[in-house]
């Protein structure tokens, strides 16, 4: 069965460093989400993307994220200057319709 | 008033038996609905979803929508130890005409037990 794959699992970073989150969705989807959980708190949206664009993103996709598919297969989410409270699960979801999850990226910022 | 409501719980159930978690929901437009397990240190896994009013049965699950009352529900019938986990509630909030473009609102998740 096809599955949303992502890299890395674990991700340790500095403060003020920048991290790519990557996503390799199943084939024949075409919505691609991130999300991301805080220990202990819920699922909150980020972004969503589309046809090579944002078709929406939450308040806490600021100026420091950025989402792009750069060869048409990876999807991508960049944080470019990491901030503790950046420390977080982050998901990625792809969909026809119902969306899928894949495993997660854990990024700790120290 | 949150988006999505879920008693945290722990629901405690014993092995065997039913196992009933519930959701509210404050957006009347709200059109399609979501059960996700998630497991300790694991992503959401998909397990049932829900568009019109009543019931529908997959195997030991029967999810219940009721937009009247805007509440969703969960059944888990013969409740086995390895149906404990954080079942989350999830609604997708209309933005555009396009379905492909609603994000999921997630509730923060009730927290099942089943003991054997």
């Amino acid at each position: 069965e096809p599955e949303v794959t992502q890299t890395p699992s674990h991700q340790v970073t500095q403060m003020g460093q920048e991290v790519i989150l990557r996503c390799v969705p199943i084939s024949n989807h075409l919505y691609f989400y991130w999300y991301r959980q805080i220990l202990g708190q819920k699922v909150e949206f980020l972004v969503s993307f589309y046809n090579n664009e944002i078709s929406e993103k939450s308040e806490i996709f600021d100026d420091q994220f950025s989402v792009e598919r750069p060869d048409g297969s990876n999807f991508t989410l960049k944080i470019r200057s990491t901030k503790l409270e950046d420390s977080a699960m982050y998901f990625c979801a792809t969909a026809v319709d119902e969306q899928f999850f894949g495993p997660g990226t854990r990024l700790t910022v120290l | 008033q949150k988006e999505v409501e879920q008693n945290s719980g722990p629901l405690s159930v014993p092995e065997g038996a039913i196992a009933s978690l519930n959701c509210t929901y404050s957006d009347r437009g709200s059109q399609s609905f979501f059960w996700y397990r998630q497991y300790s240190g694991k992503s959401p896994e998909l397990i049932m979803f829900i568009y019109s009013n009543g019931d529908k049965e997959d195997g030991r699950f029967t999810a219940q929508l009721n937009k009247a009352s805007q509440y969703v529900s969960l059944l888990i019938r013969d409740s086995q130890p390895s149906d404990s986990a954080t079942y989350l509630c999830a609604v997708k909030r209309p933005r555009r005409q396009n379905t492909g473009f609603q994000k999921l609102v997630f509730g923060t998740g009730t927290r099942l037990l089943v003991s054997p």
